[in-house]
């Protein structure tokens, strides 16, 4: 059982590159969520998907894109990558129903540094 | 509004003693929920505990035990007899039941060291 699978495990990109992280799951969870992590803070929610076809804003989207077309897969694009961008970036998934309650699941990241 | 704090940036620890990592958490809500999560030197999150506001009960699992006392909105994590692999940074993490869906607000970690 796979989980949570993002890819690649690291990048390096020029200012004004653009990206697609990817991330999949093989759990059938309804819920996905991207957050970024930066050192000495904690994560932060960038967007979230409660199912194939809806996507929402979390805490800081500006600079990514996202969508859903399967219950899988929920690729995170950097449209023009800028060095504030640098960071390490986790998908997680999680059944829908109650969100809050539910135990979200992490991939294994994405370090992404922007030059 | 809505926060976790994580006071201890560091600690550093000999194996076999106990350590408490402390997390403080701000809602208004009513209903929420509180969670741990490791993340060893390899970089995944490894979800540990979940606990909702209505359960004060601590929890024990193994060497690990939780105390949550709403009265000091704390959620605060003991490792017993601390060993080598303990060695990772830990999130407290708070989820409300009337916030963004699904969005779980972290601390800012505890970077933990058991040193043999």
């Amino acid at each position: 059982n796979a989980g949570v699978t993002q890819t690649p495990k690291f990048q390096v990109l020029k200012t004004g590159q653009s990206m697609t992280l990817q991330c999949a799951q093989d759990m059938n969870h309804e819920y996905m969520s991207w957050y970024r992590q930066d050192p000495g803070m904690g994560l932060r929610l960038i967007h979230y998907s409660v199912g194939a076809g809806i996507t929402d804003q979390g805490e800081v989207p500006n600079g990514y894109n996202v969508s859903r077309s399967t219950t899988e897969d929920f690729p995170l694009r950097l449209l023009s990558a800028a060095p504030s961008q640098t960071s390490v970036y986790f998908c997680a998934s999680s059944y829908s129903g109650a969100i809050a309650k539910n135990i979200q699941y992490f991939g294994a990241g994405t370090r992404l540094s922007v030059l | 509004a809505q926060k976790v704090t994580q006071a201890q940036t560091e600690i550093s620890v000999v194996e076999k003693e106990d350590v408490t990592l402390d997390c403080v958490y701000e809602t208004r809500d009513t209903t929420y929920y509180l969670f741990w999560y490791k993340q060893p030197p390899s970089g995944e999150l490894v979800f540990l505990i979940r606990r909702n506001s209505f359960d004060e009960q601590n929890e024990i699992s193994g060497r690990y035990s939780w105390n949550f006392q709403k009265s000091t909105s704390s959620f605060n994590f003991t490792i017993t007899a601390s060993q080598v692999v303990d060695s990772a940074v830990y999130f407290c993490a708070l989820s409300e039941a009337g916030g963004s869906q699904g969005n779980l607000i972290f601390g800012k970690g505890t970077k933990l060291s058991v040193k043999p």
